[in-house]
């Protein structure tokens, strides 16, 4: 079965601090890409970040990167130098490379709160 | 370019009534995937359209249905709705031509249910 898990419900990091937010996942497909979203109080999904698994290089988006590790299933993702406006909540999730429309698996979700 | 528009942002109805949400997709997207968030929780996948037609399902009782139009939007149906449908109701749309995650699916702001 395909499940997302994050094991933090909630952080808290200190402005321009790092802050690592962890995710593991399952599935029985090779060819898959990983996702990061995040979720402000707007309600709207933005994403922050994406990584194909067939790609060893792990993805950077500016202050966002990710430590993608296959073999064991596990996609962080790290935020650098955190600004207030990251508060949000962040969810990991993945789509099967086989799916042709797109179908979302998410995870529980982690709370992260940035503090002046 | 309005994105994704879902409407009502929020609404509120009695248990047993009927409910039906709406989103039009971004310009120039063809699939729409409805998902349930509950308070707390990581969206859950309720289903797909693509042209015309429901083409994946996740596990949720038949008082959930959807309907596309011509112009690719969508509505969500919800009948005899219970307390534990309460939750935010996303919408997210991508091209399925480019299915399998190779595209970005760009989400709604959400309708927010309350059944009472």
């Amino acid at each position: 079965a395909q499940t997302v898990t994050q094991s933090q419900p909630e952080m808290s990091v200190q402005e321009a601090e790092t802050v690592t937010l962890s995710c593991t996942y399952d599935t029985s497909e090779s060819n898959y890409y990983l996702f990061w979203y995040k979720q402000p109080p707007s309600r709207q999904m933005i994403l922050v970040i994406r990584q194909e698994a067939y790609k060893q290089q792990n993805a950077t988006e500016n202050r966002f990167s990710v430590n993608f590790q296959k073999a064991a299933k596990s996609f962080s993702l790290k935020i650098s130098d955190s600004q207030l406006g990251d508060t949000a909540m962040y969810f990991c999730a993945f789509i099967e490379s086989a799916d042709n429309f797109n179908k979302f698996y998410f995870g529980s979700g982690t709370k992260l709160n940035v503090k002046p | 370019d309005a994105g994704v528009t879902q409407s009502p942002t929020h609404l509120i109805k009695t248990r047993g009534q009927q409910v039906t949400l709406r989103c039009s997709p971004k310009s120039g997207h063809d699939t729409v995937s409805w998902y349930q968030q509950a308070l707390g929780q990581g969206p859950q996948f309720i289903f797909q359209y693509y042209e015309e037609e429901e083409r994946q399902r996740g596990n949720f009782p038949d008082r959930f249905s959807g309907h596309q139009f011509p112009n690719y939007s969508s509505e969500l149906n919800v009948n005899a709705l219970l307390l534990g449908d309460s939750a935010l109701y996303l919408c997210a749309s991508s091209l399925a031509e480019r299915g399998g995650g190779n595209t970005e699916a760009f989400f709604g702001q959400g309708t927010r249910l309350t059944v009472v």
